[in-house]
């Protein structure tokens, strides 16, 4: 039973537009969620965090937008640049698991000049 | 500071063997994680450690698995026999206690034929 979920398998920006990543939850417990990056060959590497408390979190080119209504997030990141090509996965947790992240299957992001 | 080391980077071996995965967490972290990709799926949650205690088991898809944690520090993930899906890319990840960050590792590729 997969608890969250990136519909979008793969990506494709051109260098200095907007990518926007889209992440989807079904446990209301979630109360924290994370974007992370993930090179090939490499493990992923954290990139951005939102508590639920929250519905807003800015970092640099990256925003995250929480809406709990809806069980989804975004991530925005702005502008695209060919560096940003990776794979993004979404991952969530609840604050009696200790931490235990859920992750979503990933959305592969192609950043084109 | 030094980041999340794993060993072996690769691994291949025969159905019925055995592998031991070893993790290094980042110095100080009490919480260990153990997660597991499997055909460019989702990263799925195996088991978590505070300090030696295992506190958290409920990914371990069965008894060939075994994880410890000697002493609080450094972990090992053991295989044995291996199977064919149990091939796939091992990631470990810390977390200090307070912190909500988990910093993964490079992950070990396992490819049992």
């Amino acid at each position: 039973d997969q608890q969250v979920k990136q519909n979008s398998p793969s990506l494709s920006v051109q260098e200095g537009r907007i990518s926007i990543l889209n992440c989807d939850y079904t446990n209301s417990m979630f109360d924290y969620f994370l974007w992370y990056k993930k090179y090939p060959a490499e493990g992923p590497t954290f990139l951005i965090s939102i508590s639920s408390i929250k519905d807003k979190n800015e970092d640099g080119r990256f925003t995250v937008f929480l809406n709990k209504s809806a069980k989804h997030l975004s991530l925005h990141i702005v502008p695209s640049q060919p560096g940003d090509s990776a794979v993004y996965f979404c991952a969530a947790s609840a604050t009696d698991s200790w931490g235990k992240l859920q992750f979503g299957a990933g959305t592969q992001v192609v950043v084109t000049p | 500071e030094a980041g999340v080391t794993q060993f072996p980077s690769h691994s291949v071996i025969e159905k019925g063997q055995t592998v031991t995965l070893r993790c290094d967490p980042i110095s100080g972290h009490d919480n260990l994680y153990w997660y597991r990709r499997v055909m460019g799926k989702e990263i799925k949650f195996l088991l978590h450690f505070v300090k030696e205690s295992k506190q958290d088991e409920s990914g371990m898809p069965n008894n060939r698995f075994l994880a410890e944690r000697t002493g609080g520090t450094y972990s090992t993930l053991k295989v044995q026999p291996a199977e064919l899906e149990d091939s796939g890319v091992y990631f470990c990840a810390s977390r200090a206690t307070g912190g909500e960050t988990q910093y993964f590792g490079p992950g070990t590729r396992l490819l049992v034929l």
